[in-house]
């Protein structure tokens, strides 16, 4: 069962590099991590994708140290309007799809992904 | 980019009464779509799995008779809030996969809709 733990909240001032780190300790083998950003009042929104190493893209880079039991998100010199909830999820994506669900019981199933309680990052001007 | 099309953002209506909520995946077909709720300041509770062309899947303590979830094409999934009562007021979500998309393919959320029955 493949929990994911996250830091509740995060404050950084404008123009840092945050870095939120999210552990799953039982990850499997075949599942990706991805981060996904939420707005107030608004469906989440895909950032990035990774199963191993480091992927970078335009908006962020995730990092992801070779036993895979945690991963890292990259926010270069981060803005007001990166003040958001991050999601962490974890789960298998080539054909069928296994699920991990948060605080309940493992039951399987196809393409089913289950929130954690993701970090709040604050931007402070 | 992927884009799914949720309606209506924001719908107020009197207990009793139903309410319809239309999730759209506007460029892909999306064989499974999920649908959750959001209550303030909390994480997203999934609710159903929708599948294309057969019945939903309900997540244990999701009442499948109030929350009605029809999926009749790859590019509609519909939830009903049946009997709506003001302790169903709260944001709901759904999502959707590129039923042609590889491994690492993400979900594609709605913008959701706002719930408040009054």
């Amino acid at each position: 069962l493949a929990k994911t733990t996250q830091p509740i909240s995060m404050d950084s001032y404008e123009g840092q590099e945050v870095n939120i780190t999210c552990s799953h300790n039982n990850i499997a083998t075949n599942d990706y991590i991805t981060w996904y950003q939420q707005f107030p009042s608004q469906g989440p929104r895909f950032i990035i994708q990774g199963y191993k190493t480091k992927v970078t893209n335009e908006v962020a880079s995730l990092f992801i140290p070779a036993d895979r039991k945690s991963s890292t998100l990259s926010l270069p010199r981060v803005s007001l309007s990166d003040t958001a909830v991050y999601y962490c999820l974890v789960g298998d994506t080539p054909g069928r799809l296994q699920a991990q669900l948060w605080s309940r019981n493992w039951s399987g199933g196809y393409q089913k992904v289950t929130f954690g309680i993701g970090t709040k990052l604050q931007v402070i001007p | 980019g992927a884009v799914v099309s949720q309606h209506p953002s924001r719908v107020i209506c009197k207990s009793g009464t139903s309410v319809k909520i239309e999730c759209r995946s506007l460029d892909f077909q999306a064989t499974t779509m999920f649908w959750y709720r959001q209550f303030p300041k909390q994480s997203l509770m999934l609710m159903a799995t929708s599948n294309e062309g057969s019945k939903a899947t309900y997540e244990q303590g999701v009442e499948k008779d109030k929350f009605l979830i029809n999926h009749a094409s790859l590019t509609l999934s519909t939830l009903t809030v049946t009997s709506a009562h003001p302790e169903d007021s709260s944001f709901y979500i759904c999502s959707a996969r590129d039923k042609t998309g590889g491994a690492g393919s993400p979900l594609h959320f709605g913008n959701g809709t706002r719930l408040t029955v009054t």
